[in-house]
C-alpha cells in the first residue's frame, strides 16, 4: 500500500475561485508527478518535480501551477478554475536513484468547475 | 521512450488465466517493461515490471519474448475485481536522475466476466 494521499478527493467549485489541490507523500521520495485524466481518457503528465525547489512542465499544457518547497509536499494550484479545467488530478511520487523508478499513485482529485 | 501497441480490450471468464499482449517492436537495449492498471478511475497501480528474463510476482507474470519485441501480462486465475484499463509502458530505467516520467497510452480495458 502507497503512502501518498490527496485531498480533497471530490471538489466542486464556481468559475473564477483558486483552488488548491494537495499532494503528500510520507515514503522521502524526490520525484513527484502530476497528471491529467479526463473521463474515460488517457492519463497525461502535466507537471513534475525531481526534488525540492525542481518543477518542470509535462507533456500537456496545463493552466496550473505547482511548488515543491517540502520533499514530502507537492501542491497544484488553479489561479482562477474554468470549467474546461474539470478533471481528475492524480498525483504520483517515485524513489530517486531506485533503477526501476515504480511510480506510486495517490486515489485521485476529481474536480468539476460550474 | 519506445511506443507500445495493445489490443483496445479483451475479455475473460472469471478462474481463467487472463493473457494481455503488448507489442514495443521498437524497445531499445536499455528500455524495461513496465505494466500498470487503473481499477476505474483510481490511480493506477504498478504490477510488474522486466528487462530480459520471465518475471513472476505475487499478481502476475510476465513473459518477454526472445526478441524483447512483444511480452504478455499473464493473470494466473482473473477475477471480477481483476477488470480494469491495463497499461503496458516501455522506458529507459538507470540510476541516474534523468529518468522521465511515465507516459501512459490508451492500454487495454480488460473486462472479467462471471
Amino acid at each position: 500500500e502507497a503512502d501518498i494521499y490527496q485531498t480533497p478527493r471530490y471538489l466542486v467549485i464556481g468559475t473564477g475561485k483558486k483552488i488548491t489541490l494537495e499532494c503528500s507523500q510520507t515514503m522521502g521520495h524526490d520525484k513527484m508527478y502530476w497528471y491529467q485524466q479526463d473521463p474515460g481518457m488517457e492519463l497525461h503528465l502535466i507537471h513534475y518535480s525531481y526534488g525540492v525547489n525542481s518543477t518542470e512542465k509535462g507533456d500537456l499544457s496545463s493552466e496550473s501551477t505547482v511548488s515543491r518547497i517540502r520533499t514530502e509536499h507537492f501542491p497544484l494550484t488553479l489561479e482562477s478554475a474554468r470549467p474546461s479545467h474539470t478533471s481528475q488530478y492524480l498525483c504520483a511520487s517515485s524513489e530517486m536513484g531506485s533503477r526501476e523508478d515504480t511510480q506510486y499513485f495517490g486515489p485521485g482529485t476529481r474536480l468539476t468547475v460550474l | 521512450d519506445a511506443k507500445t501497441t495493445q489490443p483496445t480490450s479483451m475479455d475473460c471468464a472469471e478462474g481463467r488465466a487472463a493473457n494481455l499482449p503488448c507489442n514495443h517492436s521498437t524497445i531499445s537495449g536499455n528500455e524495461y517493461v513496465y505494466w500498470y492498471r487503473q481499477i476505474h478511475s483510481q490511480g493506477p497501480q504498478y504490477i510488474i515490471h522486466g528487462l530480459k528474463n520471465n518475471e513472476t510476482n505475487e499478481m502476475a507474470s510476465l513473459i518477454i519474448t526472445e526478441d524483447r519485441k512483444s511480452s504478455t501480462l499473464i493473470l494466473p486465475h482473473a477475477t471480477l475485481r481483476d477488470t480494469a484499463v491495463y497499461y503496458c509502458i516501455v522506458r529507459v530505467a538507470s540510476h541516474r536522475s534523468g529518468n522521465t516520467p511515465l507516459v501512459f497510452g490508451k492500454g487495454t480495458r480488460l473486462s472479467v466476466i462471471a
